[in-house]
């Protein structure tokens, strides 16, 4: 199994709703990524967490959370979000990274996210 | 810092060759990585270059020349479902780094 799945596919959400992105795979990976992608623009890095623990926080507005409650699971919980954070949230997987080593990253479809 | 550039975007034949450019500035170089990304898709894995040289993998072909901080995508034999972006990405302190992103238009 090479896949990374996202839920929901689309999601629309007011600034004052509490929503959850969830992203799974079965690849035995133990790094596991969040990435925000605008239109016409370059996947950009939010989160990484390495065997289940936040690694990186690339400065994300706390309006975001993300949660890693296993090694397959990851979840990005929306809350008071803005309507510029509309765009394409994508879940990544990959081994951990070592010097050298190929560490791709498998990335799941996304979930296009629209604030209103 | 890390610094990323593509050309924003490049047309061309079906049929013809292709090359996409990817020049870098960065503080942390663990590999370059070569995505393709249809419009409204994840990006799909394409290449990985971690030493100085050419890795070919059937139509695709990817570049690699660490000590210019450059790396080119070939395409050969394009097909229109090669219209896509594409978009290097370097690794390097567990991070994946994409660049600009180049949006390649096949026409008939």
């Amino acid at each position: 199994d090479t896949e990374v799945t996202q839920t929901p596919k689309h999601l629309v959400m007011g600034m004052t709703n509490k929503k959850s992105l969830k992203c799974e795979q079965h690849m035995g990976h133990r790094a596991m990524y969040w990435y925000k992608q605008k239109a016409k623009k370059p996947p950009e890095l939010m989160f990484v967490y390495s065997y289940e623990k936040l690694s990186i926080n690339e400065s994300v507005p706390s309006r975001f959370s993300p949660e890693c409650p296993n090694s397959s699971l990851l979840n990005l919980h929306l809350h008071a979000l803005q309507p510029e954070d509309s765009a394409l949230y994508l879940c990544a997987s990959s081994q951990v990274q070592t010097s050298g080593g190929n560490n791709e990253q498998f990335f799941g479809p996304g979930t296009r996210l629209t604030v209103l | 810092g890390q610094n990323i550039d593509q050309p924003t975007e490049m047309t061309a034949t079906e049929g013809a060759i292709v090359q996409i450019n990817c020049t870098y500035q960065t503080s942390g170089f663990n590999g370059l990585f070569w995505y393709q990304q249809h419009a409204g898709e994840a990006p799909t894995f394409l290449s990985y270059n971690v030493l100085d040289g050419l890795e070919e993998k059937g139509r695709f072909s990817s570049f690699l020349s660490r000590s210019k901080g450059y790396s080119y995508l070939l395409l050969k034999e394009l097909q229109m479902k090669d219209s896509a972006s594409y978009l290097c990405a370097i690794t390097g302190f567990q991070k994946l780094v994409f660049g600009t992103g180049t949006r390649l238009l096949v026409s008939p």
